[in-house]
């Protein structure tokens, strides 16, 4: 079956600590984005990528940084330098860079920082 | 910025009840248009596109006003499973089409 893998589900970080968000797609999506969403709140853009080896920052990509290695992969790394990490983690990807269509999500990260 | 703005809600309405909702965005260079449906704790997932005429899909219809940015979403004969949070989503063009969410509007159907 053709989707995006988030992993992992569930994870618990102490201050101070990086950690990096997996995202895999099988969809041969060219477009990949990853949004933040906190309680009470919309998804927010992190970070997102048009094309392989290129990114461009979102709304709030302070603290995070991303990579575009390969078109199926586009891990999310929290670092320590982000004040508030503790938040659900979305990625989503679509078919064609450069025109709005349905995003396909992932199933999202739950990051803790305890 | 508040690019996509909606009533949070919560809307609570019993079974069989037609409720609407509303949305405005800022950005009058927007191209697409949908509304998602988000479930607890589950990712976002799209209901339908928004069309310039207007589109429906069984008891979900859409509308779409540009020159008064403004989107609705009307569910008529709302079921126990409609309850959900609806997005408002508009693509920005200035982040290389990224869709911009609104918060939300929570839905509680009753019985």
């Amino acid at each position: 079956d053709g989707g995006i893998t988030q992993s992992p589900k569930y994870l618990f970080r102490k201050e101070g600590q990086n950690v990096t968000l997996s995202c895999e797609q099988n969809l041969n999506h060219d477009a990949m984005y990853w949004y933040r969403q906190d309680p009470g709140q919309g998804l927010r853009l992190i970070y997102y990528s048009q094309i392989v080896n290129d990114f461009q920052k979102g709304d709030i990509a302070e603290g995070y940084s991303v990579s575009r290695e390969k078109k199926e992969s586009f891990p999310l790394t929290v670092t320590s330098a982000q004040k508030n990490p503790t938040a659900f983690y979305l990625c989503a990807s679509s078919i064609l860079a450069g025109i709005s269509g349905e995003l396909f999500f992932g199933e999202g990260s739950r990051l803790t920082v305890l | 910025r508040k690019e996509v703005e909606q009533d949070p809600g919560p809307f609570n309405v019993p079974e069989g009840a037609t409720v609407a909702f509303n949305c405005t965005y800022s950005n009058s260079a927007s191209q697409s248009f949908f509304w998602y449906r988000q479930d607890c704790r589950k990712e976002p997932k799209l209901l339908m596109s928004v069309y310039s005429s207007g589109n429906e899909d069984g008891r979900f219809t859409a509308q779409l006003n540009r020159a008064s940015q403004y989107i609705s979403l009307l569910i008529r004969d709302s079921k126990l499973s409609d309850s959900a949070t609806y997005l408002c989503v508009v693509s920005d063009s200035n982040s290389g089409y990224a869709l911009n969410f609104g918060k939300g509007t929570s839905l509680l159907v009753t019985p």
